[in-house]
């Protein structure tokens, strides 16, 4: 069975750094791309970037270059996101979710990880 | 790539029929995906490739449309698909979302 199971919440303090992790079981993680995606109640969902595992090949959008880090380690199934200094607006839910095979589409996803940046 | 859901919300009862729309800004063939997302839940992958049920999804889910228009159809709704729908762009990096469609009961 597919799962992908996400790290547990987190409240951290602007200024903070961030690392969440994303770890996938049940099939051979290097070969299948994760990506990650935000959900706010005011922006709704928005893909973040993608990483393949086996060579960590990596793409952001536009929106999130340069904000934050995706990163995978294959030898142990996970993958994650991190932040060097966190902003109030960062708070929201992160999933992480398996593409699908020769497509784009997120056939798996994560429990998600909420995270709340407040001072 | 933009995508534009409607309506945002609608209420309906068991058994109705029930249609929501997404539009792109710009024609993406048929590479659409629709999911379906329940308070506190990750979304669930419904339809891709516009038309194509995702295996398990029940077949009173379709999906149709190409180009810019599309339409996910509940044929008869059940209570267990009240729920926020959102469909996705799968044409080009960035991937986009619609901004939701949130299905309540009547």
């Amino acid at each position: 069975e597919v799962q992908l199971v996400q790290s547990e919440a987190e409240v951290k303090k602007p200024g903070e750094s961030l690392k969440i992790s994303c770890k996938g079981s049940g099939y051979s993680f290097s070969n299948y791309w994760i990506a990650w995606v935000r959900q706010t109640p005011g922006k709704g969902l928005e893909w973040m970037g993608i990483i393949y595992p086996g060579d960590s090949d990596t793409r952001y959008s536009p929106s999130f270059q340069g904000q934050v880090t995706i990163s995978a380690d294959k030898s142990i199934s996970t993958a994650y996101l991190q932040w060097r200094s966190l902003e109030a607006s960062d708070t929201a839910m992160y999933y992480c979710a398996r593409r699908a095979p020769q497509s784009e589409y997120s056939e798996y996803w994560g429990q998600g990880t909420l995270v709340t940046v407040s001072s | 790539i933009q995508l534009t859901q409607s309506p945002s919300s609608l209420s309906a009862s068991a058994g109705d029929r029930v249609t929501i729309t997404c539009r792109a800004s710009q024609g993406i063939s048929s590479y659409l995906a629709w999911y379906q997302q329940k308070p506190g839940k990750a979304p669930k992958l419904l339809i891709y490739a516009a038309s194509t049920l995702q295996s398990g999804v029940p077949s009173r889910f379709s999906g149709s449309g190409s180009g810019t228009d599309f339409t996910l159809t509940i044929s008869s709704l059940q209570p267990e698909d009240f729920a926020t729908y959102y469909c996705q762009q799968l044409n080009s990096h960035p991937l986009t979302f619609g901004g939701g469609t949130k299905v309540e009961i009547k």
